[in-house]
């Protein structure tokens, strides 16, 4: 266990509020990572971060921004929440233990309905 | 797409025998890993094999990796239970890992 922590766990919404997801970890890694799984898409990068307010888009960034004020924290916010933002969002750190292997937090189901 | 593909989509095998996983990647790579998931949980990292390793073992686990092909294989043997999950396949790209859509895989009692 990695000491990743995510919060909320489960939040239903409607479409057009905003959401803010938040990671937190306890080891002072320097990477961390947001993605969403949907079916038949598998794990897509949303966005990453690789220091004290140094982040990154992945591959599906539009409709959501990202902070990272210290190191223990990244925040993943939907400034106004759709439907096709449905989904279990997971955030990561780096281990870089020989190979950035990736640590899992347990996830967020985001209904927005 | 930059993911790799994993085949088959789903796998049901009967206790105590073989599971093999297959993954297949577009571009060159330093390593390749594997993770699996249960359901509603995170990812769980397996294994990494580099690129300039063929097979890596880690208990009934054994990876295989053929740069030529760009391909990986996953087996499980004496599969249990608990092996039933979703695995996934993953390539390093700069700070960044690529995700397979994974395999389903189910172990029948």
């Amino acid at each position: 266990d990695a000491g990743i922590t995510q919060s909320p766990r489960h939040k239903v919404t409607e479409t057009g509020t905003p959401v803010t997801l938040r990671c937190h970890q306890t080891e002072n890694h320097r990477y961390m990572y947001w993605y969403r799984q949907d079916p038949g898409h598998g794990l897509r990068l949303i966005h990453y971060s690789y220091g004290v307010k140094d982040t990154d888009k992945g591959e599906v960034s539009d409709g959501y921004s990202v902070s990272r004020s210290k190191t223990e924290d990244f925040l993943l916010t939907l400034e106004s929440a759709t439907s096709s933002q449905t989904s279990v969002y997971f955030c990561a750190i780096n281990r870089l233990a020989g190979g950035y292997e990736q640590f899992f937090g347990p996830g967020t189901r985001l209904t927005v309905l | 797409s930059q993911q790799g593909e994993e085949d088959p989509q789903a796998l049901s095998i009967q206790e105590g025998e073989n599971a093999t996983m297959n993954c297949s990647y577009k571009t060159s790579i330093n390593n390749l890993q594997w993770y699996r998931q249960n359901s509603g949980r995170g990812l769980v990292h397996l294994i990494l094999i580099r690129s300039n390793e063929r097979e890596k073992h880690s208990g009934r686990l054994r990876v295989t990796l053929d740069t030529s092909k760009k391909s990986s294989s996953l087996l499980i043997t004496a599969s249990r239970a608990a092996d039933t999950a979703s695995y996934f396949c993953a390539q390093n790209r700069d700070d960044k890992i690529i995700f397979g859509k994974g395999t389903r895989l189910h172990i029948l009692p």
